[in-house]
Parts: structure tokens; sequence; C-alpha cells
């Protein structure tokens, strides 16, 4: 079955500095990939999504990700973190599509000023 | 911008009780997925619904949940004889099914505490 990890739940960074998120997945065939958001007391928003086009995708809020096959790995950046960016953050692969999202354990970033 | 609902946003009950929780899923979307969240623990998945019927269920969805599309709107999910454990954030979500995309699109929640 597919699954996500997340390492290290918390994740603390300077505004303005680089944000980097991990994600790595298990899938025996190609899947694709999604990046959540949830703001305190919301849903889950879409950062962005690798559905097999271009590898290197761009998000909302000026995040981005990278699809590398050879690592099974789908990273979240974002160069420059502002207090905004506050939230857990999550990290999902399907397959197939239309079938179940599979999360990942999520990282809740602080911004520190 | 389309959206989906979910009412009630917090929803306390007593344990042995029946609660019902309601989504309205995006007006042209075809799938409908039920997600929970137990606080402090990954979102996970209960069961995905196409064609007016149950497409994929989890593990966890077992015979204390159900879930129907009463109309053309509504996408309910059932669970009869609450248990403490059910305490949770439940999502909604639904997909438009398109190959170009296969996002789903997450309701607001609903906070179950059982009591």
């Amino acid at each position: 079955a597919q699954s996500v990890t997340q390492l290290g739940s918390h994740v603390s960074v300077s505004e303005g500095a680089l944000v980097l998120l991990r994600c790595n997945y298990s899938s025996s065939v190609p899947p694709y990939l999604f990046w959540y958001v949830q703001y305190p007391n919301q849903g889950l928003q879409l950062l962005l999504k690798y559905t097999s086009a271009a590898t290197l995708v761009k998000g909302i809020n000026g995040f981005e990700a990278e699809f590398k096959k050879s690592e099974t790995s789908f990273h979240l950046t974002k160069p420059s973190a502002h207090m905004r960016d506050a939230a857990e953050y999550f990290c999902a692969v399907t397959f197939y599509g239309n079938n179940r999202l599979a999360f990942g354990k999520g990282n809740q970033v602080v911004v520190i000023p | 911008e389309p959206e989906v609902t979910q009412t009630p946003s917090h929803q306390v009950t007593q344990m042995g009780q029946e609660v019902i929780l309601r989504c309205v899923p995006i007006s042209n979307h075809l799938y409908f997925y039920w997600y929970r969240q137990i606080l402090g623990q990954k979102v996970e998945f209960l069961v995905s619904f196409y064609n007016n019927e149950i497409s994929e269920k989890s593990e966890i969805f077992d015979d204390q949940f159900s879930v129907e599309r009463p109309d053309g709107s509504n996408f309910t999910l059932k669970i009869r004889s609450t248990k403490l454990e059910d305490s949770a954030m439940y999502f909604c979500a639904s997909s438009d099914g398109l190959k170009s995309s296969y996002e789903q699109y997450f309701g607001p929640g609903t906070r179950l505490t059982v009591t």
C-alpha cells in the first residue's frame, strides 16, 4: 500500500529563512502527490500537486516542490518564510486517482520573528 | 469559488448516541470522501463514495459507520453508538474525478466530541 513519511513533527524557521519540509513516499506505481496546509481551526487547503507532468511544481503562497523518482521524494520548499506561513503541512499520496489519500503525520511550522 | 461545506462545525454527544455529520460537496463533483483526524494524529481515510455506492473503505469504517447521499446535494456520515475514541475532526472532501488533477477539495471539518 502507498504511504508517506514526514520526519520531524515540529519545524522552527526564522522569518526570511528557507522553509524545507521533507516528504518521502512509498508506492509501487507512479504516484500522485500533494501538499496540503492546515491553518489553525481550518480545513485542509491544497498548496500544490504532482500528477505526472512537470517534476518541479509551483503552488500558492510561494511554495514549490520537486518530484524525484530516484529518491522517492517530494520535498516542499519556500525561499523566504513569512509569519503567515505558520501552520501544519501535510504530504499526501494517491495512485490511479480518485482513491484514498494517504497522509503523512504532518509538520507543524513555527516562524520565529 | 465553489467550496465544500460541513455542518455542524462542532458536535458534542454522549457515548452511545448516534450522530450524523453533514456535508455539501462541490456541485459538479462525482467522488465524495470522509476522513478523520484524531487530535495530534495524522489524517486518516474512512470511505469514498461514487455513483451512489461505497467505492472504497478503510479498516476503520466498520459497521458502526454508514454514509448516504440522501438527495442531490448532501453527503452524510452516520456514526452509531458513539465511543470516546470517535472524538476527532471529521473532514468531508469531493473530487471531480478528472485525470488532470485528482485533487480532493476539503471542507472545514466537524469537530466531534464524545463525552
